[in-house]
């Protein structure tokens, strides 16, 4: 089974609208933590913002917030005031345990998202 | 520079030949990481540093694959005798510790003809 999950492809949102990237997981670990990455075409992952599997608030960065629905296991990120800048794609990662030596992410497969002007 | 440093940006081989691939983490991070990334997918874990001592390689493909980190610091990632399914991008990220959130380089991207 896919440990995380991003069903949407592609998704379009025109400038100064929010948007809504679905990621939903899978673990049976009680402490894990979630991230979001941006990937421009130009390659590099940027870090956007992290939720632990204890926060009881959900995570904010500036623009971004993670809606956390643990019982759903569903982390999805909400990206307002779209700006041209956001194009790219983003990817949702989990991170499982606290305890071990591996920290390793494992990635969903992504979302392109397109800001029309 | 202040963030993950990769080289080279781009490299082509041809099959059968060894490539190495260098990652210079930000300083003062312990944990390092490299992940290969295939075209259209999400990237996946190759292996783990803490400091100097690899704890995990349990995703590298093949015995073709090598990773070191002898100092604790730079990382080099060597693929021998390369194969045409070796083409991907390969991401270096590094964290202050096992916690922290990764921060990557902008990875080599790697094309076997």
């Amino acid at each position: 089974a896919q440990k995380i999950t991003q069903t949407q492809p592609g998704m379009f949102v025109q400038e100064k609208e929010a948007v809504t990237l679905d990621c939903t997981y899978d673990t049976s670990d009680q402490s894990y933590g979630l991230f979001w990455y941006k990937q421009p075409s130009s390659g590099e992952m940027i870090f956007l913002i992290y939720q632990g599997s204890y926060d009881e608030q959900n995570a904010t960065e500036g623009r971004y917030s993670l809606n956390f629905q643990k019982a759903r296991k569903s982390a999805n990120l909400v990206i307002s005031a779209s700006q041209l800048g956001d194009s790219a794609m983003y990817f949702c990662a989990m991170r499982e345990g606290f305890t071990g030596s591996a920290r390793q992410l494992t990635f969903g497969s992504g979302t392109q998202l397109t800001v029309l002007p | 520079g202040a963030g993950v440093s990769q080289s080279p940006r781009y490299k082509v081989a041809k099959r059968g030949q060894d490539v190495a691939l260098r990652c210079d983490p930000i300083s003062g991070h312990v944990s390092l990481f490299w992940y290969q990334q295939a075209l259209g997918q999400g990237p996946e874990f190759l292996t783990y540093f803490q400091n100097e001592a690899q704890l995990d390689k349990s995703g590298l493909p093949s015995d073709r694959f090598f990773a070191e980190r002898p100092e604790g610091s730079v990382s080099t990632l060597k693929i021998q005798r390369t194969q045409q399914e070796d083409s991907a991008v390969y991401l270096c990220a590094s964290s202050e510790n096992r916690v922290q959130p990764q921060h990557f380089g902008d990875g080599t991207r790697l094309s076997i003809l």
